[in-house]
């Protein structure tokens, strides 16, 4: 069965920098691309960034763009979100999502997710 | 930016009863829309795709409509598990970006 587990979630200052990883497995990694969603304590959903399955495409959420950056590592079946210039409105539970379709070349919707790790924001 | 908007903010209906939740987006997404459900303290589940195919082991009581900027999920009989919060999110393929909806809680009455 398909599973995503996030990790590397915690407590950071503000200007700081974080990164964050989902161990994949029960599919075939590489063959999808795959996400990050956020959402905020009590809040809705926020699409953060999308990379396709091979790594050559990659597309962000304005929010993001510039501070934020997605890769993967398919020998690893892993995906990472390495965050920078981190902000207090950054604080959120990250979500590691795969696409549906297989070899897909831009995002579309997820049909698995991971559990989450929740990032805090604050001095 | 498509900006996708769910009303109501919170809806209140009894068991047994059918439950129509509304998505707007501010531009044409075709058929491009999905629901999700989301339960506390669990991730989103997937619903529906392309506005109107159910996902994977969704009952048959979940169905999706519409197309363009008007979208419709309708839950034929609600049963206890799903009072939840119910997401639409269009993905749109130029520019490349994804938009959710702030969501509709539903509540039971």
């Amino acid at each position: 069965q398909v599973q995503l587990v996030e990790s590397g979630g915690g407590v950071v200052q503000p200007g700081g920098s974080l990164r964050l990883s989902c161990a994949a497995s029960g599919f075939t990694f590489s063959s999808y691309g795959m996400h990050w969603v956020r959402q905020a304590p009590g809040k809705g959903l926020e699409w953060v960034a999308f990379i396709r399955y091979d790594g050559s495409n990659k597309y962000y959420a304005d929010s993001v763009k510039g501070r934020f950056t997605i890769s993967r590592d398919n020998s690893k079946n892993t995906l990472y979100l390495q965050m920078n210039s981190l902000r207090a409105e950054d604080t959120a539970v990250y979500y590691c999502a795969k696409d549906r379709l297989v070899y897909g070349d831009y995002p579309y919707y997820f049909d698995y997710w991971g559990q989450g790790t929740l990032v805090t924001v604050s001095s | 930016e498509i900006v996708m908007t769910q009303s109501p903010a919170t809806l209140s209906v009894s068991p047994g009863e059918r439950a129509t939740l509304s998505c707007r987006a501010s531009q044409s997404v075709s058929s491009n829309l999905a629901w999700y459900q989301q339960k506390p303290g669990q991730a989103p589940r997937l619903l529906i795709y392309g506005a109107s195919t159910r996902a994977t082991g969704i009952p048959a009581r979940f169905s999706g409509s519409g197309s363009g900027t008007e979208f419709t999920l309708t839950i034929s009989s609600l049963q206890s598990e799903d009072f939840a919060v119910y997401y639409c999110q269009q993905y749109n393929n130029w520019p490349p970006s994804i938009t959710f909806g702030q969501g509709t809680r539903l509540e039971i009455k």
